[in-house]
């Protein structure tokens, strides 16, 4: 049951362009959306989260939209640079603990 | 440092013989996690725990084992391991969320590769 889909499994993008990520989720009762980075042969890192009561967070070149009516939350990367190069995983957590993941989408950013 | 630690890195091990895998992290963080990643399926949560001596499953525990004895350390067991459990694990810990005392941001280590043949 796959609560949290990433329907593109690659994307590429030329430097300096945006980068925007996609994410379906089916589960009404997830709280908070986090979008992590995972470089090969390293364990995924923490990028940037948003509650379920906003729907933009901004930390620096990373953006992220939530639409909480059509159950889809969008990274935007701006601008796109080749070290963003990686592949970025979605997750929705609900009941506090339960956290879901997508299949990853694999962004390459092209000098 | 803070990282969170994992080992053997990679294993290749055979079907019923039973292993461990490690997990420290020198955070103190309360909450720790076990993850499995599969192609087409990201990361998939096998079992979580809150504090020492407090555990629960997750999406997919079955044939796998915890323990919490120590608030830095969160093992991972498979007691008879079978050709399904080949993938990629990870190990990861966090602090509360300040707002619900539910899982926050979580840092990962870097993951062991079991084969299991």
């Amino acid at each position: 049951d796959q609560q949290v889909k990433q329907n593109s499994p690659s994307l590429s993008v030329q430097e300096g362009r945006i980068s925007i990520l996609n994410c379906d989720y089916t589960n009404s009762m997830f709280d908070y959306f986090l979008w992590y980075k995972k470089y090969p042969a390293e364990g995924p890192t923490f990028l940037i989260s948003i509650s379920s009561i906003k729907d933009k967070n901004e930390d620096g070149r990373f953006t992220v939209f939530l639409n909480k009516s059509a159950k889809h939350l969008s990274l935007h990367i701006v601008p796109s640079q080749p070290g963003d190069s990686a592949v970025y995983f979605c997750a929705g957590r609900y009941n506090n603990n339960d956290m879901r993941f997508g299949a990853g989408t694999r962004l390459t950013v092209k000098p | 440092e803070a990282q969170v630690t994992q080992n053997p890195r990679y294993l290749i091990t055979v079907t019923g013989k039973k292993l461990t895998v490690t997990c420290s992290q020198n955070m103190n963080h309360e909450y720790m996690s076990w993850y499995r990643q599969d192609p087409g399926l990201g990361l998939r949560q096998i079992y979580y725990s809150m504090n020492v001596e407090v555990t629960d499953k997750g999406d997919v525990p079955e044939g796998y084992k915890v323990s919490r004895k120590e608030k830095r350390n969160f093992p991972l067991i498979l007691e008879s391991p079978s050709p399904n459990q080949t993938s990629l694990y990870f190990c990861a810990s966090s602090l509360p969320d300040p707002g619900t005392g539910g899982f926050n941001e979580q840092f990962f280590g870097p993951g062991t590769r079991l084969t299991v043949l």
